[in-house]
Formats: structure tokens, sequence, C-alpha cells
């Protein structure tokens, strides 16, 4: 079974630039989550989609950042304009996890990340 | 709201050693919890879950962990370190089916010959 795939695994901008990272879940997996993981800190949640709709995205600094999962598939985390605060890892996960089906204990499965670095 | 503290940043152990990295947690709900490994340059990869049931859960590398509700604990452990446990772990909660983990800020180990 093919895991989470995103790219670009690594991004050098200088500030006030645009980024855009794309994600690709596991096949099926409902549930998409873009995180954000400083240096030195535990992953913390930007945005969460069950299948095209958003879930949760309190935490996701709107004025800079969108993000979109057309056709409940693959997603896109934009950032415009970057600032340096942004340098992070993006990590993408998904799961099978509907709010709904309790049956699903729900683990994430995470993908490598893209690691941006804002000059 | 729920959240989780891991108790100390770095932990150094020799090869053979007791791993033992610690993590509380809060909230409001009966939690599921979680613990992840992280490898330099990749991304998380699943230990071990508790959700219901048994309280002792045993996790991939020989890892365990024990939900002490009373304690609102869920400490990691591993009778005897391996070089290839030197990773960062987090220790995550979600509140049953929202599946929305919070992180805990993480602990680095390093194993030493």
């Amino acid at each position: 079974e093919a895991g989470v795939a995103q790219s670009p695994r690594y991004k050098i901008i200088e500030k006030r630039q645009s980024v855009a990272f794309w994600c690709n879940p596991i096949s099926g997996h409902a549930t998409l989550y873009w995180y954000q993981q400083i240096l030195g800190q535990g992953p913390k949640l930007l945005i969460q989609f069950q299948n095209n709709g958003v879930v949760d995205d309190s935490q996701l600094p709107k004025d800079r950042f969108s993000a979109e999962r057309l056709k409940g598939v693959d997603s896109t985390l934009k950032i415009q304009p970057a600032k340096l605060e942004d340098s992070a890892v993006y990590l993408c996960a998904s799961s099978l996890g509907d709010r709904y089906n309790y049956a699903n204990t729900g683990e994430l499965f995470f993908g490598e990340g893209s690691r941006l670095t804002v000059l | 709201a729920q959240s989780v503290t891991q108790l100390g940043s770095h932990v150094s152990v020799s090869e053979g050693a007791l791993v033992l990295l610690r993590c509380n947690y809060s909230s409001s709900v009966p939690p599921y919890l979680f613990w992840y490994v992280q490898y330099p340059n990749q991304g998380l990869q699943l230990l071990l879950k508790y959700t219901t049931g048994a309280t002792l859960v045993k996790g991939i590398n020989g890892f365990e962990a024990e939900f002490k509700k009373s304690e609102t604990s869920f400490h990691l452990t591993k009778p005897s370190a391996h070089m290839s446990d030197a990773a960062e772990y987090f220790c995550a909660v979600s509140l049953g089916g929202d599946y929305k983990l919070s992180f805990g800020a993480g602990t680095t180990v390093t194993v030493r010959a």
C-alpha cells in the first residue's frame, strides 16, 4: 500500500514570496490533515479536511495560509506571503477517520514532510 | 480541550538499559492516546495506541505503554535500548472520535554504546 506522498521535500524562499505544498493521501482515506512542525516543537494542526470539506481550520493563519482539497483526494497548502516564522516542516497526514465511525481508532499516517526555509 | 506534556526534552540511555519516556495528558473526556516516533528527515510513525480496553498496550519494536487514568499518564517504556531507538518520540492525545491529534513537544532519545 502506497503511503502519504508529499512534495517538494525541501523549499527555500525569500520572505514575502509564495510557496505551495502538495499532498496525496493514502487511497480511500477520508480525512486529511496539515500539521506545522517548528524545530524543537511537536506538530501543530493547521487544518483538517473530511472528504473535500473543512472540519477544523481554527489554527490556520488565514491572512497568509490557504488550503484546499479538491475532489476529496489530494490537497494543496499555500503560503502567501511567507514570513520568517513560517520556517518549519509541513506534515501531511491521512486517516480512515470518519468522525461518526467510532470503530475506527483514529490512527494517522504521515508523509515525510516538506521542509520550508524562509530567508 | 486536550493537551499533552512530555517530561524531559532529551533522554540519554546506554545500549541495553531501560528506556522510559514520560507523558501526561489533560482531557475533558476519555482520551485516545498515541506514541509516535520520528527518525531524522522522516515523517511520524505510530508506535502504539490506547483507545479502550486493556490499559497496558504493546507496540512495535518492543515498546509498551500503560494508561493510568488516576495519574493521567501514558508513559512509554522499552526494557532494553538498541542503537536503532535513537529518534524523537511524540506523545499525542485525541478526544475519541474527532481524530485531531494534539502532540507534546517531543523527547529526543540518544543511545550510548
